[in-house]
């Protein structure tokens, strides 16, 4: 069965390091997103990503974020000057129409900034 | 008023029993719904989808009240791997951008 793959599985870097974290996502897939999850809270929106531009994104989605799909297989998120606040489960997740069907999450990747 | 509400929990059941979370938004617009479930330090996966008519899924059975704005899971025959945080999911916009609750903790117990 198709899945995304993100890696790295966890990270840890100091405050104002950048980071990139990777996903892979169903090959088929047209739409791409980025979530967070702080420990303890929600699940957060911050970006969707359809034809090689961003289509819509969160007010947490700030200067310090971008996200790339570089090679048409991997969709990156990059953050700029990483801060404690960061800290958190970043998931991304892909889906073949925006037609309301599933939405497939890779496993995430645990960020931890010190 | 936050955009999804849901009780918190958690709920510790006996296997067997019967629980029911609910769900309330708050955007009028939002226009498809849906329960998942995350499992500790876990990605969320799709348990269902709600549609009006309400629908059924095994054990599981999904209910949306338009006019009330309300969303409903009943589990019935709980197994102890039902064990798990039930979220429910909004989708807001036309980018299919998914908008979750804080999520309702069950623990099934044996």
């Amino acid at each position: 069965e198709p899945e995304v793959t993100q890696t790295p599985s966890h990270q840890v870097t100091q405050m104002g390091q950048e980071v990139i974290l990777r996903c892979v996502p169903i090959s088929n897939h047209l739409y791409f997103y980025w979530y967070r999850q702080i420990l303890g809270q929600k699940v957060e929106f911050l970006v969707s990503f359809y034809n090689n531009e961003i289509s819509e994104k969160s007010e947490i989605f700030d200067d310090q974020f971008s996200v790339e799909r570089p090679d048409g297989s991997n969709f990156t998120l990059k953050i700029r000057s990483t801060k404690l606040e960061d800290s958190a489960m970043y998931f991304c997740a892909s889906v073949d129409s925006r037609s309301y069907n599933e939405q497939f999450f890779g496993p995430g990747t645990r960020l931890t900034v010190l | 008023r936050k955009e999804v509400e849901q009780d918190p929990g958690p709920f510790n059941v006996p296997e067997g029993a019967t629980v029911a979370f609910n769900c309330t938004y708050s955007n009028s617009a939002s226009q498809s719904f849906f329960w998942y479930r995350q499992d500790c330090r876990k990605e969320p996966k799709l348990l269902m989808s709600v549609y009006s008519s309400g629908n059924e899924d095994g054990r599981f059975t999904a209910q949306l009240n338009r006019a009330s704005q309300y969303i409903s899971l009943l589990i019935r025959d709980s197994k102890l791997s039902d064990s798990a945080t039930y979220l429910c999911v909004v989708i807001r916009g036309s980018q299919g951008n998914l908008i979750f609750g804080k999520g309702t903790k069950l623990s099934v117990k044996p």
